[in-house]
């Protein structure tokens, strides 16, 4: 597999900032995703990295380094909605395969 | 339609029993994906179409389990003599894009199912 490596949880206050990190091994990295998922709910999609750098999308931002086999999930203004499982995945085609694979998911638990 | 569809929401057999899965991908999308979920852990591989061609089923992790996607759009998910580490949630998630250039994977909100 590509080694996906998150956080299995993590807690934060209402109106705060969170850092989600993800590293990863891969032999011919071809990109990075994260998805939202909430209980009982279809994983959404957030963001897709291929070059390194941040990118930002309102409160949320995405920052790859290929380098390092790394990423990070920045959500600011927290809010209780934002209470949910953070899905990191890469694409490596050193396997020959082009399907996205899926880390164990990071539990955000966002509280008053 | 809207978004991916998967039917049933919830589905429980009894140990041994077959059970067939459905999912509606959104109308034009290339690539279908079959993913099974655990509880607690995040979505592992099944299978792959583009258009009617499984292209790859390297996750499917036995012979119990087939998938077919005949016209190329509906999937249909077959599990033959269910056993009870077969309980998961199995989710669908469709692309526009082929499986080389996949950049947005729109999932559906999955079939639980219970084995017991």
């Amino acid at each position: 597999g590509q080694n996906i490596d998150q956080p299995t949880e993590m807690t934060a206050t209402e109106g705060a900032i969170v850092q989600i990190n993800c590293t990863y091994q891969t032999s011919g990295f071809n990109g990075l995703f994260w998805y939202q998922q909430h209980a009982g709910e279809a994983p959404t999609f957030l963001s897709y990295n291929v070059l390194d750098g941040l990118e930002e999308k309102g409160r949320f931002s995405s920052f790859l380094s290929r380098s390092k086999g790394y990423s990070y999930l920045l959500l600011k203004e927290l809010q209780m909605k934002d209470s949910a499982s953070y899905l990191c995945a890469v694409r490596d085609l050193g396997g020959g395969s082009y399907i996205p694979t899926f880390g164990r998911g990071t539990s955000l638990i966002v509280h008053p | 339609g809207a978004g991916v569809s998967q039917s049933p929401r919830y589905k429980v057999a009894k140990r041994g029993q077959d059970v067939a899965l459905r999912c509606d991908p959104i109308s034009g999308h290339v690539s279908l994906f079959w993913y099974q979920q655990a509880l607690g852990q995040g979505p592992e591989f099944l299978t792959y179409f583009q258009n009617e061609a499984q292209l790859d089923k390297s996750g499917l992790p036995s012979d119990r389990f087939f998938a077919e996607r005949p016209e190329g759009s509906v999937s249909t998910l077959k599990i033959q003599r269910t056993q009870q580490e077969d309980s998961a949630v199995y989710l669908c998630a469709s692309s526009l894009e082929g499986m080389d250039s996949v950049e947005k994977l729109f999932f559906g909100s999955g079939t639980q199912l219970s084995v017991l």
